[in-house]
């Protein structure tokens, strides 16, 4: 079945980069992009950006020059970077599939914490 | 950018009450949105595409209706597993996508 798995819990200090992947397997990976939403605790859903495996991206205005989204099709991994982390930037962080927009991966908490 | 308005942000209702959530957008976006539901520490679920077909395997006491701007969900006898947050996404422009803030449903 479709299925996006995606790596674990980082601890981050204010200023580092985290780098989130989102394994994806039973549909052509190559074929649909990827997604990327963030939720801050007790927040809503928030939109980041989106890539493809033509090196395609649209990234929320509000990350512009912060993030970078790319994949990998050798492994089907989509790949979520964020740089100058702030405490503010605590939150779970989900990638979706174009292929089909029921389909989560199970969430990656970032903690920024010094 | 396409703002998404939802109200209530929250609401308490009794078992087998009908409730309704809406989502205004901020311009036309014709039967582009979903709903989705989310439980604490879980993904977001799909309930509900192109604003009114229900999603695989969803009960049937969930609906979507509206068009253009308005749009609305309605569970008609709310059960006790209905309590969660209920969003709705617009996708008109895509790839980028946005969400209305969120409605907390609870039982009274």
């Amino acid at each position: 079945q479709v299925q996006l798995v995606q790596s674990g819990a980082e601890v981050k200090k204010p200023g580092a980069s985290v780098k989130v992947s989102c394994k994806a397997s039973g549909y052509t990976f190559t074929k649909y992009g990827i997604s990327w939403v963030r939720q801050a605790p007790g927040q809503g859903l928030e939109w980041m950006g989106w890539t493809n495996s033509y090196g395609n991206t649209d990234y929320a205005q509000k990350f512009q020059g912060r993030v970078t989204m790319t994949t990998d099709a050798s492994t089907s991994t989509a790949y979520m970077e964020l740089r100058s982390l702030r405490s503010d930037d605590t939150a779970v962080f989900y990638c979706t599939t174009d292929f089909d927009s029921a389909v989560w991966g199970q969430g990656t908490l970032v903690t920024v914490s010094s | 950018d396409i703002q998404m308005t939802q109200f209530p942000s929250s609401l308490s209702a009794s078992v087998g009450d009908r409730v309704t959530i809406t989502c205004q957008a901020s311009q036309d976006i014709s039967t582009d949105l979903s709903w989705y539901q989310q439980k604490p520490g879980k993904a977001p679920k799909l309930l509900i595409y192109d604003a009114s077909n229900l999603e695989i395997g969803v009960p049937s006491r969930f609906s979507g209706s509206g068009s253009g701007t308005d749009f609305s969900l309605t569970i008609s006898s709310l059960q006790p597993e209905d309590v969660a947050t209920y969003y709705c996404q617009q996708y008109y422009n895509l790839p980028a996508v946005s969400f209305g803030g969120g409605s907390r449903v609870e039982i009274k």
